[in-house]
Order: structure tokens, then sequence, then C-alpha cells
């Protein structure tokens, strides 16, 4: 059974730090592209970035909004996701989700989102 | 950025109604289009893949289709269980965008 798990999130005041993280389970982590999206309270979704896998080149792409603020990386000896975001602000207040990018096929599996409460 | 408007913003139908929901894109994304089912306090459940390819375990009472820059949503018989909140999503660049969401509700 493929299971995601995010954990690290709270609350932080504004142009603060947070790393959240993603515990992958049920398939072959090393292989995944994976991607970050979020939820702001009451709003719809909004995707925040991805890292492919090692194979694929490794590399990321993120959205306009958190470009140069978040970073994304990944411990395939772990099998763990990790989103860094750094000088928080009060509009990044969202549920953030680990998701399991399929490229070509959508984000098939989503973990239960962690909340990150930006406010001083 | 890849701008997606969905259409209507929220729609209110009855159990066996046949529901159609549209999402455009600001330019064209090939078939590069998947649509979410989100409940409330729930994460996004993917329904379809590639425009029109129906992700498994999903009920066939979903269909999607479309190309280019114009897609659909079509729920043939509405059930209980699909009142709900609908994004659309684009992944045909390297910035992905979702729609704004169509909720749908009981009238």
């Amino acid at each position: 059974e493929v299971q995601l798990v995010e954990s690290g999130g709270g609350l932080v005041k504004p142009g603060g730090s947070l790393r959240l993280s993603c515990a992958a389970s049920g398939f072959t982590f090393t292989n995944a592209w994976m991607s970050w999206a979020r939820q702001a309270p009451g709003k719809g979704l909004e995707w925040v970035g991805r890292i492919k896998s090692k194979t694929a080149g490794g590399t990321t792409d993120y959205a306009a909004p958190v470009k140069g603020r978040f970073t994304i990386s990944r411990d395939d000896s772990k099998n763990t996701l990790y989103l860094q975001m750094n000088s928080l602000k009060t509009e990044d207040t969202a549920l953030y989700y680990c998701t399991r990018d399929e490229a070509m096929f959508g984000f098939d599996y989503w973990g239960q989102g962690t909340l990150v409460t930006v406010s001083s | 950025d890849i701008q997606m408007t969905q259409s209507p913003s929220t729609l209110s139908a009855s159990v066996g109604d046949r529901v159609t929901i549209t999402c455009r894109a600001s330019q064209s994304i090939s078939s590069w289009l998947a649509w979410y089912q989100q409940k409330p306090g729930k994460a996004p459940n993917l329904l379809i893949y590639k425009a029109s390819s129906l992700e498994s375990g999903v009920p066939s009472r979903f269909s999607g289709s479309g190309s280019g820059t114009e897609f659909t949503l079509t729920i043939s018989s509405l059930q209980p269980d699909d009142f709900a909140t609908y994004y659309c999503q684009q992944y045909n660049s390297y910035s992905i965008t979702f729609g704004g969401g169509t909720k749908v509700e009981i009238k």
C-alpha cells in the first residue's frame, strides 16, 4: 500500500523558516518524481514544486510565488522528500501536501497534508 | 505560466443528473490535463489523466474529453458520493497549474 506521510508543519513568524518532510512507502521511491502542492484555508489547490528522480536528472522546478525561497530535496536512502521553506510570508499559510508525480499521468497519490501557519 | 479557468465555480445538481464541468487553458496543452475530486477535509483524488484516461478504480460514470485548450469532465449520472469539489490541472509545461475548482452541491 502506498503511503505518504508529511510532518514538520507548525506556526512560524513572517521571515522565518521551516522544513517539511514526507516519508514515502509502498513504492520504489528512487524511481519516483515527487511534487509538493498546497491549499490555503478555504481556497483551491496550488502546485509548489517538483523534483525528478535521480535517473531523470534529479532537477527541480518551482512555482513563481516560491521560487528562490523554497527548496525541494530528497534522500532516496531514507525514502524521504523535503521542502525547505525560507523567508516565509503570511500568504504561505496553507496545508502542504506531498504527492507522487507521475509526470504524464498526474498526481496519483497524496499524503494527508501538514499545516503551516505564518503569523506574527 | 499557463492559466487554467474552470466553469462554473459552483454547480447545483440532483442525484441522477448529468453534470459537465469545463476547463480552459490559456494556451495549448495538448492532452496533458488531469481531473481531481476533493471532499472536505480530505486530500484530492485523481480521476482522469491525459484528458480522457480513467484512473484505476474510478467509476465509469466519470469521463473526460478535450484537447488543446478546452476540456470537459462529465459525470453521467450524479451519485450521492460525487458531491465534492473538482479541479483540473495542466502538466504540459515545467510549471504545473490547477484550475480554481468547481463545487458540486446538492440541489
